[in-house]
């Protein structure tokens, strides 16, 4: 059974940079059929995609969020993280990772975690 | 530009049975749409993957309760033999050209 875990700060500052890490378990972290995304739900709103990477690096980006976002991947620790700078108190929302198979539907996702920016 | 439109409420019995529908924006008829379902307080959960032609695929311990169909470019959720657990929010969601768009959401209520 693939599990996904978030972890990160709960708290950011304006301006600063949200910074959250994904741990994958089970499964295969490595298959070349799977992307690795984040996506995130603003307080009694949707869900909003921010972007997914492959494992050989290769990250694809929500357009309207493309200038202040970064995915990375780690393959030989079984975890990817988000990088979203610049945050306001726009981005305050549950963060989500989840597994999308060839870059088509989520299908594991994680608990997501709340992270509010506030000073 | 690939967008999704859902009503953003709908009801009906236990014991019922209803359709959520998700359109698909102008040529986009085409494309698949995958249905989230959403509980109180917890994260989504992967349904049901529904094709251009209706052909539909289940997520791992989804019920057979849960059907797709096709028609233009709507991708309709069914729901059978409902129960108060299906009271939740149910999102789709399309891809394309590494795109990924998700709909408003629909807030079912079980009467």
């Amino acid at each position: 059974q693939v599990q996904l875990q978030e972890s990160g700060p709960r708290l950011v500052k304006p301006s600063e940079t949200l910074s959250l890490t994904c741990i994958v378990s089970g499964g295969s972290f490595n298959s070349v059929s799977y992307y690795w995304g984040w996506i995130r739900q603003s307080p009694g709103k949707g869900l909003e995609w921010i972007g997914y990477v492959y494992y050989s690096g290769t990250a694809y980006y929500n357009p309207s969020l493309k200038s202040r976002v970064t995915i990375s991947i780690d393959t030989s620790k079984n975890q990817f993280s988000l990088n979203l700078a610049s945050v306001t108190t726009a981005d305050t929302a549950v963060y989500y990772c989840a597994r999308t198979i060839s870059a088509n539907y989520f299908d594991y996702w994680g608990q997501g975690t709340q992270v509010t920016v506030s000073s | 530009q690939l967008g999704l439109t859902q009503s953003p409420s709908a009801s009906a019995s236990p014991g019922a049975s209803v359709n959520l529908t998700c359109t698909l924006s102008s040529g986009h008829s085409n494309n698949a749409v995958a249905w989230y379902i959403q509980r109180p307080e917890t994260g989504p959960r992967f349904l049901i993957n529904i094709n251009s032609d209706g052909s539909h695929y289940r997520g791992d311990g989804i019920p057979d309760r849960f059907s797709g169909s096709s028609s233009g470019a709507e991708r309709y959720l069914v729901i059978s033999s409902l129960q108060s657990e299906d009271e939740a929010e149910y999102h789709c969601q399309a891809w394309g050209a590494g795109i990924q768009v998700f709909g408003g959401g629909t807030k079912l209520t079980v009467l």
